[in-house]
Formats: C-alpha cells, structure tokens, sequence
C-alpha cells in the first residue's frame, strides 16, 4: 500500500539557519508529492507540490523535488523564519488515495 | 480561487447527541469531497470520500453509521458525527476537488469537536 515516511521532530532551529524535513514514500503507480503547512490552531495549507518524477515544487522561499530514484520528496529552505514555525506534513494523492506522514514540527527561535 | 469554508469552527456537545458539520467550495463546483480525522499532535487520516448524488466511500476502519455524509449538491457536503461520545473529540478537515481527485483538492479550515 500506500505510506510516507518523515523524519521525526520536534525540530528546533535559530532564526537564518538552513533547513531540511525529510520525506520518503512508497506507493504503486505514479501519485503527485505534497507539502502542507499546519499553523497553530489552524486547518491545511499547500505549500507546494510535484506531479511528476524531476518536477521540483517551490514556494514562499521552500522547495522539494520529487525524486522517483530514492523516494524522496525531502523539504528545503535556506533561511528559516521565526514565522516559519508550524507542522509540516509531506504527503502523496493518486486518485481518490490521499496519504499523510506523521508531521514534523518545526519551531524557529529568534 | 479554490475557497473551501467549514461551519462550525469549533463546536462543544453533550455525549449522546449529534453534530453536523458543513463543508462549502465557495467559488468552485467539487464533484468530490474527502473528509479528514485529525488527533491531536498526529497527521490527518482520510474517513470517506464523497462524490456528488452517490453515496460515500469509508474508508476501512470507519463506521459509516457513526459518520454520516451527504453530498447533496455540487457545493456542498455534510459529515453528521451521530451520537457523539469523548473519544469522537477531534478536528475534522474537509477537502474539495473539482476533478474528483486528491491531487486537485482543496482544504478547509477544520472544524474542532469537544464532547463532553
């Protein structure tokens, strides 16, 4: 079946580091790769997406590329914000199949 | 564009009796709507997805008399939790897609349940 894989958190970083959230995934057929952002109290933002093996997704400073070779679809931005601070979900749609990783908490200090 | 609503945001019940949450795409026909279970400090897990005039598909796992959904029309869906017990206590996500496919959806905000 289905599954996607983060690593697991909370992190904690200071303010203008570099940033890595690690996801893998493994699934039959081609599905699309997802990152959304779950800020305190609040419901699901897409940050950014792939549909195809190669694609990179990039948005608000953060970016993912799908790679079909290694399963991966690892979460990257340069420079953190403290606004950055919110659970970062990776997760895979093919069809009507929707999966989500467990979340990683990211909590950027000043 | 892509505008997904929720009513309630928040809502506290008695146990035993039923809740209904309403799930809107405001600016988009959604021929498919999912619905989502969230714990608290855990990821989403899909209950059902609904398709417009048919009945809903649960997901294994999930008693659909427990949860009802109705997908009356084109903009809007309904999850009624029947009965609700403590451990129904939730946040409650819906998506919208208007292709009828989880690579094209939408979320709304959440609805967060508390019963008492």
């Amino acid at each position: 079946g289905n599954s996607v894989t983060q690593m697991e958190g909370p992190v904690t970083l200071s303010e203008e580091a570099f940033l890595t959230i690690n996801c893998t995934y493994t699934a039959t057929g081609y599905p699309s790769l997802f990152w959304y952002v779950q800020y305190p109290g609040e419901g699901l933002q897409l940050l950014l997406k792939a549909t195809k093996a190669d694609d990179k997704g990039s948005n608000k400073g953060f970016e993912a590329t799908y790679r079909k070779e290694t399963t991966s679809f690892h979460l990257e931005k340069g420079s953190v914000q403290v606004s950055d601070s919110a659970v970062y979900f990776c997760a895979l749609g093919y069809g009507q199949n929707f999966v989500f990783g467990p979340g990683t908490r990211l909590s950027v200090l000043p | 564009g892509a505008v997904v609503s929720q009513h309630p945001s928040r809502v506290i019940c008695k146990s035993g009796t039923s809740v209904k949450i309403e799930c809107r795409s405001l600016d988009f026909q959604a021929t498919t709507m999912f619905w989502y279970r969230q714990f608290p400090k855990q990821s989403l897990m899909l209950m059902a997805t609904s398709n417009e005039g048919s009945k809903a598909t649960y997901e294994q796992g999930v008693e659909k008399d427990k949860f009802l959904i109705n997908h009356a029309s084109l903009t809007l869906s309904t999850l009624t939790v029947t009965s609700a017990h403590p451990e129904d206590s939730s946040f409650y996500i819906c998506s919208a897609s208007y292709l009828g496919v989880t690579e094209t959806q939408y979320f709304g905000p959440g609805t967060r349940l508390l019963v008492l």
